[in-house]
């Protein structure tokens, strides 16, 4: 299992863009890196993830580096409805029965 | 709204009783799976489904039971549970195992065994 490593929490003042960072330095060849958020009361969500190159969807960008062993994913206008715990996960892409496993993560606190 | 239902959103059971979670998805995913989350702790893989058969049992106690009759529904059939079983039991499914696809959880079901 390819691990990864967060900060704990994180806070942010709503309508700014926010920075989360995750470092896989173990990360494989194969390994997708996925971002997920759990708002209060509620399952996990999927942000976004990709393997390579940027990734961008409607709720997020993925920066991944150069060598794969950081990712940051970005919130480009923090509302209120962000706070929540990102969970950044990496997911084998070729073996199979390689399920979610889920770290602490990071709580996001917006301020007004 | 994720595609994924899980029934009931709320149980209150006693030690001594039997009771089933539920979850069902018709998204047309081949994988669906079973977590445990405790109060301040980070979700727990319980089970793994894969086109009907089960791939990963990650040391659960058996009085936890899971049943997969189809690609579409999940169970979890709890008897002689423990307080220390309260939590929420969520649910997720993938289109297959592989990385390269995203996963829809469930709102779970928050269990009080008392």
């Amino acid at each position: 299992d390819a691990k990864t490593t967060q900060p704990n929490s994180m806070e942010s003042n709503e309508e700014e863009p926010v920075h989360l960072p995750c470092n896989h330095s173990t990360i494989s060849g194969t390994d997708y890196i996925h971002w997920y958020r759990q708002l209060p009361s509620q399952g996990p969500e999927y942000v976004i993830h990709g393997l390579t190159s940027n990734v961008n969807n409607r709720m997020a960008s993925l920066a991944i580096a150069e060598d794969r062993k950081s990712s940051t994913l970005i919130l480009h206008r923090a509302t209120l409805r962000d706070a929540a715990v990102y969970y950044c996960i990496l997911r084998d892409g070729e073996n199979s029965g390689y399920a979610l496993n889920f770290g602490k993560g990071t709580s996001l606190l917006v301020t007004p | 709204e994720t595609g994924v239902t899980q029934t009931p959103r709320h149980l209150v059971m006693g030690m001594t009783n039997k009771k089933s979670l539920k979850c069902e998805q018709h998204l047309g995913h081949n994988a669906m799976y079973w977590y445990k989350q405790s109060a301040k702790k980070p979700l727990e893989l319980m089970f793994v489904y894969n086109f009907k058969e089960q791939t990963e049992n990650n040391s659960v106690p058996s009085r936890f039971s899971p049943e997969c009759p189809n690609s579409s529904h999940l169970f979890l059939h709890l008897h002689t549970l423990q307080p220390e079983d309260s939590a929420l039991y969520l649910c997720a499914s993938t289109r297959t195992l592989l990385g390269n696809t995203e996963a829809f959880f469930g709102q779970g079901t928050r269990l009080t065994v008392v």
